[in-house]
């Protein structure tokens, strides 16, 4: 069991640019969720990937988008970056339907200047 | 329409000093899941409990016990003899059955003073 991991685990982009984050989920889960948590509040549910279609998409535009590889691996893109883009955002893996069995990465934390 | 209130922002005890950290839900399924994560300045967010709603027996699990009363919405965490490692901000969650997502609250901030 290795874990969900995250890269990069900072990065620093200016308004209007492009940014792709990555993760690896842990080893047997086949869905992955990103959500993207503001400072001082709680992570708020971006989209969810399963057999590398969107399973589920939460209040985000569609500047906010995602990739899931056959190998479970995935990536958030987020197309002309906003000051208010500026966040942690946190991969989460599971199994489809497993209703909570969540395992979360340490998240990359994005400024946007 | 499912939300998550914790209505404490921010907690101070003295070490060894017992704490309870409030969570109140609402959901209009009556199958879903409640959860407490822990995150510590790391950023990761670390599981410490899931309990489905039709369990409400409360659970114990070394110093933490957690309270959950359907009756009042309620699935509150306590913490016994607190420690400084326990500092960390404290979210309470909720997911509906069938629903692959989680509803975050906004987290409590506990600081745990030597």
């Amino acid at each position: 069991e290795t874990g969900v991991t995250q890269s990069p685990t900072h990065l620093i982009k200016t308004r209007g640019q492009q940014v792709t984050l990555r993760c690896s989920s842990q080893s047997g889960h086949n869905t992955v969720s990103w959500y993207q948590q503001a400072l001082g509040q709680g992570p708020q549910f971006i989209f969810q990937y399963y057999r590398e279609e969107e399973n589920g998409r939460g209040n985000f535009p569609p500047r906010f988008s995602g990739l899931q590889f056959p190998n479970y691996s995935s990536e958030l893109n987020v197309n002309a970056l906003e000051l208010d883009d500026s966040a942690l955002y946190l991969c989460a893996s599971s199994l489809l339907r497993d209703d909570g069995g969540y395992t979360f990465g340490s998240g990359t934390r994005l400024t946007v200047v | 329409a499912q939300k998550v209130t914790q209505a404490q922002t921010e907690i101070s005890v003295v070490e060894k000093e017992d704490v309870t950290l409030d969570c109140v839900y609402e959901t209009r399924d009556t199958t879903y899941y409640l959860f407490w994560y822990k995150q510590p300045p790391s950023g990761e967010l670390v599981f410490l409990i899931r309990r489905n709603s039709f369990d409400e027996q409360n659970e114990i699990s070394g110093r933490y016990s957690w309270n959950f009363q359907k009756s009042t919405s309620s699935f509150n965490f306590t913490i016994t003899a607190s420690q400084v490692v326990d500092s960390a901000v404290y979210f309470c969650a909720l997911s509906e059955a069938g629903d692959d997502k989680i509803i975050f609250g906004k987290g409590t901030r506990l600081h745990i003073l030597p």
